[in-house]
């Protein structure tokens, strides 16, 4: 069964520090795992897109790096800034659907 | 450029009430598709289409009908709402599912159904 799998479900840290959230997948065939942030009440918004060929993508202070061959992602954020508290969901594309099968979300809160 | 517009943000029905909820994007997307997100649960596709009058089901249809008139709308029917529809509801639109193909959500209906 295709499944996304994240981990913690949920992280404190304070501000300025760094954190990194893991994702699990059987997805099979893959095409592509991407990263989103979601602020409580909005819609999920993109951080990263990885296909199959790529193994690290950034943007900005957030870095999201992808083994293909364990099926694992991790999205690293670096200097947290209070304004990271949001869940990130991982979410992975098998080819020839057209189906995003979702993670359940890693909630972040920064603290001052 | 407004992107993925769904409307409206919060709905009470009774149960047994019918509904739409309406998602407009501007963007000339070909996929559109319909998810509702619990406590607890990764968001799930309820139905999904891949350009117009191309519509299919997704993990949890049962309750839920689509239609896909136009690339721009995509409106989510309830037939009879039941307690177990109360949940958020996002729709989102892409070009395709592959590649690096960005995908855009709207800003989510929260519906209550009592």
């Amino acid at each position: 069964k295709n499944q996304v799998e994240q981990s913690p479900q949920s992280l404190i840290i304070l501000e300025g520090k760094n954190c990194t959230l893991q994702c699990n997948y059987t997805v099979s065939p893959f095409s592509n795992l991407r990263w989103y942030k979601q602020d409580t009440g909005r819609g999920p918004v993109s951080l990263t897109i990885m296909t199959f060929s790529e193994n690290t993508k950034s943007n900005g202070r957030y870095t999201a790096t992808l083994d293909a061959d364990t099926k694992q992602s991790s999205l690293h954020i670096t200097a947290s800034q209070l304004s990271d508290s949001a869940s990130y969901i991982c979410v992975v594309t098998s080819s020839g659907t057209y189906k995003y099968i979702f993670g359940t979300g890693t909630r972040l809160k920064v603290l001052a | 450029n407004a992107g993925v517009t769904q409307t409206p943000k919060f709905q009470v029905l009774k149960t047994g009430q019918s509904m739409t909820l309406q998602c407009a994007q501007d963007m000339n997307h070909e996929y559109m598709s319909w998810y509702r997100q619990d406590p607890g649960m990764g968001l799930r596709l309820i139905h999904y289409s891949v350009g117009a009058g191309i519509t299919d089901q997704g993990e949890v249809p049962n309750g839920y009908n689509v239609s896909r008139s136009t690339t721009e709308d995509f409106p989510l029917r309830l037939l009879s709402a039941a307690p177990s529809q109360t949940s958020v509801y996002f729709c989102a639109s892409s070009y395709s599912t592959g590649g690096e193909t960005e995908a855009f959500f709207g800003q989510g209906t929260r519906l209550t159904v009592v």
